[in-house]
């Protein structure tokens, strides 16, 4: 199986900051990887697929970057509905698996 | 507006079993792969499973091979997950998901999810 390693288990920013999560895979996976967003009680939300491709209804404010192994989630200006959760999850092979998650707290 | 909402979860004995559902609608049910993805208390998701289109071909994680059974009734838009024989760890809530490139696993819209407790 393709390990997905999160580094940063979690993080203090305030809003207005530009948040960078990374994602790290344990062998090529090209460019799939997806980004998804939690909150507390709720299922996870897909913000970014295919690395690089924002989804449909997702504010600008969020982009994705990286290929191969290494990868990026960018908040550009944090909101406050931006505190949550962050998970990537490889598509490339099976079974898909998910990093363990970065938290995105307030400072 | 893609809709997909589970059943059937609940407190089950070790060595139990349930069967979960997922009505979905608002998309042509019929036309993409679905997903099963628990999450224990405090963790991240993991991946359970996968049909395709006509249910014709599934796939399991290892933790689950030989006890669930993922499938579908194209007729009633609803997605199934038989649990068997289930253990403490299976516990978790569990989403069932669309994927919308009948490829991979890229879940573009999730269940509010089902609890599924495990415990004597």
């Amino acid at each position: 199986d393709i390990q997905m390693t999160q580094s940063t288990s979690s993080l203090s920013a305030s809003v207005g900051d530009r948040v960078t999560i990374t994602c790290r895979a344990s062998q090529s996976i090209s460019n799939y990887l997806n980004w998804y967003q939690q909150k507390p009680g709720k299922a996870p939300k897909l913000l970014i697929y295919a690395a690089s491709s924002l989804q449909s209804g997702v504010p600008s404010r969020f982009s994705g970057s990286g290929s191969g192994t290494d990868f990026t989630l960018t908040i550009s200006s944090l909101q406050p509905e931006d505190f949550a959760t962050y998970y990537c999850q490889q598509s490339y092979s099976t079974p898909p698996t998910f990093g363990g998650g970065t938290k995105v707290e307030i400072k | 507006e893609v809709q997909l909402v589970e059943s059937g979860g609940g407190l089950v004995q070790p060595g139990g079993s349930l069967r979960l559902s997922c009505a979905a609608s608002g998309f042509t049910f019929s036309s993409h792969w679905m997903h099963w993805v628990r999450q224990a208390p405090g963790k991240g998701p993991v991946w359970v499973s996968r049909i395709n289109s006509d249910g014709s071909s599934t796939i399991y994680a290892d933790s689950v091979k030989g006890r669930f059974t993922i499938s579908r009734d194209n007729a009633k838009n609803t997605l199934y997950l038989q649990m068997n024989s289930l253990r403490a760890e299976d516990t978790a809530v569990y989403y069932c998901a669309r994927d919308p490139l009948n490829w991979g696993a890229t879940l573009e819209n999730w269940g509010q999810g089902t609890l599924v407790t495990v415990s004597s």
